[in-house]
């Protein structure tokens, strides 16, 4: 069964700190994202990752950046954390033949 | 880019009764239409899923229709029973597994 781990279920961080949300999966996927979801608004795509060290940017990019050292590993950074960024935290992937699997969710808190 | 409209955004049924649940899209390269369920606290998971080269697939109390030409596609629930209750997203995309653009989502509740 395929793993999506995110390392934090919530996260208290004050406006200004630099944030990093972790991501694992364990199934070789090549292909991992990272949604944000709002009530209202649903699931928006920040940015994706076909391969190691590639980067695309999502629907909503602005304020965030990712990295992907390892197959495995897909790292959102919030390079200097606001209000308006506390939100629910999607971590995702897929590859082969399987269809997308969620992580847990990472609820982040700006105070 | 692809955009998905959903709706309604709230429903609310009795218990027994059918769940229509309906999304249009806007992109005609999109083939690939996955319905995913989150229930309270928990993550978003797959419940089923259609290609646009078939029109309705169905499997136990859920079933999924499409209509190509006009870009919509629905999902069906009969017989609801109380753990149906949760969020329900559509999506699209092109080219199968790919980049997943997902509706706002219906939140389903199912009254005993």
């Amino acid at each position: 069964d395929v793993k999506v781990t995110q390392s934090s279920r919530y996260l208290v961080k004050r406006t200004g700190e630099k944030v990093f949300l972790e991501c694992v999966q364990d199934m070789d996927h090549e292909n991992m994202f990272w949604y944000r979801q709002d009530p209202g608004l649903g699931l928006r795509l920040i940015y994706f990752s076909y391969d190691v060290k590639m980067k695309e940017k999502g629907d909503i990019p602005e304020g965030y950046s990712v990295s992907r050292e390892k197959k495995e590993r897909f790292s959102l950074i919030l390079e200097s954390a606001s209000t308006n960024q506390t939100s629910m935290y999607l971590c995702a992937s897929v590859g082969g033949n399987s269809p997308l699997h969620f992580g847990n969710g990472t609820r982040l808190t700006v105070t | 880019g692809e955009n998905v409209e959903q709706h309604p955004s709230t429903l609310s049924v009795q218990e027994g009764d059918s769940a229509v649940i309906k999304c249009t899209y806007s992109d005609s390269a999109s083939n690939y239409f996955p319905w995913y369920k989150q229930e309270l606290g928990k993550r978003p998971q797959l419940i089923i899923d259609i290609r646009s080269n078939v029109g309705e697939k169905k499997d136990q109390r859920i079933a999924v229709t499409l209509n190509k030409t006009a870009k919509h596609f629905s999902l069906h629930i009969t017989e609801t029973q109380p753990e149906d209750s949760a969020v329900y997203f559509c999506a699209a995309s092109i080219g199968g597994y790919s980049t997943l653009t997902f509706g706002k989502g219906t939140m389903l509740l199912v009254s005993p």
